[in-house]
């Protein structure tokens, strides 16, 4: 079975500051790995996938997320936090074999990113 | 460009009740999906159909039905609502035709359901 793992509920960053959002997933085979955010009685909007190539992968509104195969992770990234940053992220996992349950992603529990002045 | 449009935007039953949550996707997508939202348990998959005239069980089918009315529409009923359904629904949907697509999921702004 897959899944996934967001090991903080919450990150505090200063605005500015660079900031960090872990991931880390298990599949029983190679994954398509994805970042969604969630801002406030909204749905999740995509900001970017991995789905092979290059580790780093860019995406909406300045976010990036290196993938790690050995460590299984897939880590987002921003380089200077910003305080409309504030939401809360999902990251998301589908193993690329069609296993019979289609289409199935499965979600972590999300993280809310705190960025403050 | 609406998206995926959700209605209504909330809800609250009493116990047994029964309710049809709506949804409509103008992007010409063929897959569909619900899903709930519950603090501290991510997004879980009630159903999806991954084209015109398919339905599939996700992971928490349980106490839910689904109607894929046509390449735009997709209906999620509650037969009879218990306290445990509260929750806020959302649908999505997205390019790919099922199996292990890579395209993302474009979602609703939800449904806030109260069963009291």
């Amino acid at each position: 079975a897959q899944s996934v793992a967001q090991p903080e509920d919450q990150v505090n960053v200063a605005e500015g500051n660079p900031l960090t959002v872990k991931c880390t997933y298990s599949v029983s085979g190679n994954p398509y790995l994805f970042w969604y955010v969630q801002y406030p009685n909204r749905g999740l909007q995509f900001l970017l996938k991995y789905i092979t190539g290059d580790n780093l992968v860019k995406g909406s509104y300045g976010f990036e997320a290196e993938f790690n195969k050995s460590q299984t992770s897939f880590h987002l990234k921003k380089p200077s936090a910003l305080v409309s940053d504030s939401a809360l992220y999902f990251c998301a996992v589908r193993d690329r074999v069609n296993t019979g349950t289609a289409s199935k992603l499965t979600f972590g529990t999300g993280t809310r990113l705190q960025v403050t002045l | 460009n609406a998206g995926v449009t959700q209605t209504p935007k909330f809800q609250v039953l009493k116990t047994g009740q029964s309710m049809t949550l709506q949804c409509a996707q103008d992007m010409n997508h063929n897959s569909m999906y619900w899903y709930r939202q519950d603090p501290g348990m991510g997004l879980r998959l009630i159903y999806y159909s991954a084209s015109e005239g398919t339905t599939d069980k996700g992971e928490v089918p349980n106490g839910y039905n689904v109607s894929r009315l046509n390449k735009r529409e997709f209906s999620l009923r509650l037969e009879s609502a218990a306290p445990s359904q509260t929750s806020v629904y959302f649908c999505a949907s997205s390019e790919g035709t099922g199996g292990a697509t890579n395209s993302p999921l474009h979602f609703g702004n939800g449904t806030r359901l109260t069963v009291t």
